[in-house]
């Protein structure tokens, strides 16, 4: 089964609301990562958050991470018809320096 | 935006037929991969290499194979398409360093008939 999975699998707001995504995964990490992905586009990479660090922010970011729970978060704060995309965690395998493991995405709509 | 580059973007091609699924960086990335994803679904990693000369399979079987001759380019090819192979490619590199952020190209749309 998939490493990470990504909680609700989909979510609509209205503009100016906050957005808030889970991510749980099953074993050990060195660090999780978040991308976003455009309706038919590449993913983008928006935060990376390491084992040893339990909140970080950048932007209209915010990320929590919890190890004892195996589970991460992200906030989109004062959320814009923009961020309108998939949004996806992944992690690193445990013992594997050198691969990521993806979840199957939340999508998130925005409503203008 | 990353300089990582897939060719074609799109491709509709019939069964049987050999194609090529272009991916260039000019990062100077050593690691390069390859990932499929059906729409609205996670990605399988199909494909990486550590390097020049040095390509693996990754979790999901697949059907196609990649060379890596060098650093910039990492190739996929399916040498006989057929309809299961609709689906969506996605290359990515990253930097020589533990499980750091990967850079993706835009993705190509593979359409098999």
């Amino acid at each position: 089964s998939q490493q990470g999975e990504e909680d609700p699998q989909a979510l609509s707001i209205q503009e100016g609301e906050n957005a808030t995504m889970n991510c749980s995964y099953k074993t050990s990490i060195n660090n999780l990562q978040w991308y976003r992905q455009n309706s038919g586009r590449g993913l983008v990479h928006l935060i990376l958050i390491r084992s040893n660090e339990r909140e970080k922010h950048s932007g209209r970011l915010r990320v929590t991470l919890d190890t004892s729970k195996k589970s991460s978060s992200l906030l989109i704060t004062a959320s814009r018809a923009a961020d309108t995309a998939s949004y996806f965690c992944a992690t690193g395998r445990g013992g594997s320096a050198r691969q990521l493991t993806f979840g199957s995405g939340t999508q998130l709509t925005v409503l203008p | 935006e990353a300089d990582i580059y897939q060719t074609p973007r799109y491709l509709v091609i019939g069964t049987g037929k050999k194609i090529t699924l272009e991916c260039s960086q000019t990062m100077g990335h050593d690691k390069m991969y390859w990932y499929q994803q059906d729409p609205g679904m996670e990605l399988h990693l199909i494909h990486y290499s550590y390097g020049v000369n040095s390509t693996e399979k990754g979790d999901l079987s697949s059907e196609s194979t990649v060379s890596r001759i060098r650093t910039e380019h990492f190739p996929l090819t399916l040498e006989s398409a057929r309809p299961s192979h609709t689906s969506q490619y996605l290359c990515a590199s990253s930097p020589n360093r533990v499980q750091e952020t990967q850079y993706f190209g835009p993705g190509t749309r593979l359409l098999v008939l």
